[in-house]
């Protein structure tokens, strides 16, 4: 399977703390992207980064990318108890998307 | 972006029978995916939907199970047939615009429960 890691499966941090989440991938990549579920939803889109950008932020998300590794972080800054739902990672190879097993998040308000 | 409808937004089904669910997008769209999520899982791509032409399925899903049709740019159905428990899942259609190639616009899933 193509599939992505991710660690950890589920995360539950206090309103306010920082959440960090990390994804691993299995093959060179041109892109890596990741989406956020609401419990029984569809998946939104956060953020892309590109295989050879290190870092990018977007307001309180922060994506780094260590392509030797073949691993990705995602940080949300400044937690609310509206970001509690599942983070997928998502690795893109030409026209193939392979999507992580997915963090489940709970922000305690 | 791509607004993406998809109906049902839920359905609960007898074992053996057959579902169809719809997805609709509101602009063109270059490729459609069908994918499965089931209980506390990530999604499994089931499918890219060919407009005009046979699906191209993933390794372990066929047509005789999910067949899908993509008449035109903006439509797409998959059907989930001779259901039986192990279906029940969350079933999600997903788009990839021109220009936008590496970015999916994903419906609101279907959530289907096979009893």
């Amino acid at each position: 399977s193509q599939q992505g890691e991710e660690d950890p499966q589920a995360l539950s941090i206090q309103e306010g703390e920082n959440a960090t989440m990390n994804c691993s991938y299995k093959t060179s990549i041109n892109n890596l992207q990741w989406y956020r579920q609401n419990s029984g939803r569809g998946l939104v889109h956060l953020i892309l980064i590109r295989s050879n950008e290190r870092e990018k932020h977007s307001g309180r998300l922060r994506v780094t990318l260590d392509t030797s590794k073949k691993s990705s972080s995602l940080l949300i800054t400044a937690s609310r108890a509206a970001d509690t739902a599942s983070y997928f990672c998502c690795s893109i190879t030409g026209n193939q998307f392979y999507f992580g097993t997915g963090t489940s998040l709970t922000v305690i308000p | 972006s791509a607004v993406i409808s998809q109906k049902p937004s839920r359905d609960i089904c007898q074992r053996g029978t057959s579902l169809t669910i719809q997805c609709q997008v509101d602009s063109q769209v270059t490729m459609m995916f069908w994918y499965r999520q089931q209980p506390g899982q990530s999604l499994t791509l089931i499918a890219t939907a060919n407009q005009g032409s046979e699906a191209t399925y993933e390794s372990g899903f066929v047509i005789d199970k999910f067949p899908i049709s993509r008449p035109n740019l903006t439509f797409s159905t998959l059907t989930v047939s001779n259901m039986s428990p192990e279906d029940s899942s969350i079933y999600l259609c997903s788009v990839t615009r021109e220009g936008a190639l590496n970015e999916q616009f994903f419906g609101p899933g279907t959530r289907l429960t096979v009893l």
